[in-house]
């Protein structure tokens, strides 16, 4: 069965900051993989996503993130951390993109 | 171009009552997805209707049920409310067409608080 881990439940950090979130996941094949990020009160809004290709994926608000076959991780980083970044972050995985495992999410503050 | 919207945006229910809950589509979509988010934890997939028929379940018992209009629209219904069923209810809609990767468009959810 497919599983997902995001190990950091929480991570602070400050404003301008670098950021890296983990994401590891088991899988029987290399999945579709995905960010997504959502704000109190908010739905789930994509940041990236994976299928193949090139290893580093670039995506909205300035973030990437790089996929390792070798370790089943498909981490997310920021060069420069906004506070309007602060947020909850979910890694997920899925065969099609569609029927999406997510992981239990990252919660990122951000201070000044 | 009107994103997906979900309603209502709260609800209180008692166990053992049912719910409805209702998702409009995004323009142009022909899929919806539905999933659970219990507090402090990641969505959970329930299902996914394309073309009005169930099209993938997750692991949810049968007293979780949904409909899918001609319109793409769709309802999620939950029998017999638990306790545990309290959770924010997302609906999701793509375009489903042959040899295209379609990201999946999230409503804001709907939060169920059963008591």
């Amino acid at each position: 069965a497919q599983s997902v881990t995001q190990p950091d439940i929480h991570i602070t950090v400050s404003e301008g900051a670098s950021l890296e979130l983990r994401c590891n996941y088991s899988y029987g094949a290399t999945p579709y993989l995905f960010w997504y990020v959502q704000s109190p009160g908010q739905g789930l809004q994509l940041l990236l996503k994976y299928f193949s290709g090139d290893t580093l994926v670039q995506g909205i608000k300035g973030f990437e993130a790089e996929f390792k076959r070798s370790q089943s991780s498909f981490n997310l980083r920021k060069p420069s951390v906004h506070w309007s970044d602060a947020a909850e972050y979910f890694c997920a995985v899925g065969l099609y993109d569609y029927k999406l495992s997510f992981g239990a999410g990252t919660t990122v503050t951000v201070r000044a | 171009e009107t994103g997906v919207t979900q309603s209502p945006t709260h609800l209180i229910k008692t166990r053992g009552q049912q719910v409805t809950l209702r998702c409009s589509s995004q323009s142009g979509h022909n899929t919806v997805s539905w999933y659970q988010q219990a507090l402090g934890q990641g969505p959970q997939f329930i299902f996914q209707y394309y073309r009005e028929e169930e099209n993938g379940r997750g692991n949810f018992p049968p007293r979780f049920s949904g409909l899918q209009f001609p319109n793409y629209s769709s309802e999620l219904n939950v029998n017999a409310l638990e306790l545990d069923d309290s959770a924010l209810y997302l609906c999701a809609s793509s375009l489903v067409a042959l040899d295209s990767h379609n990201e999946q468009f999230f409503g804001p959810g709907t939060r169920l608080t059963v008591l």
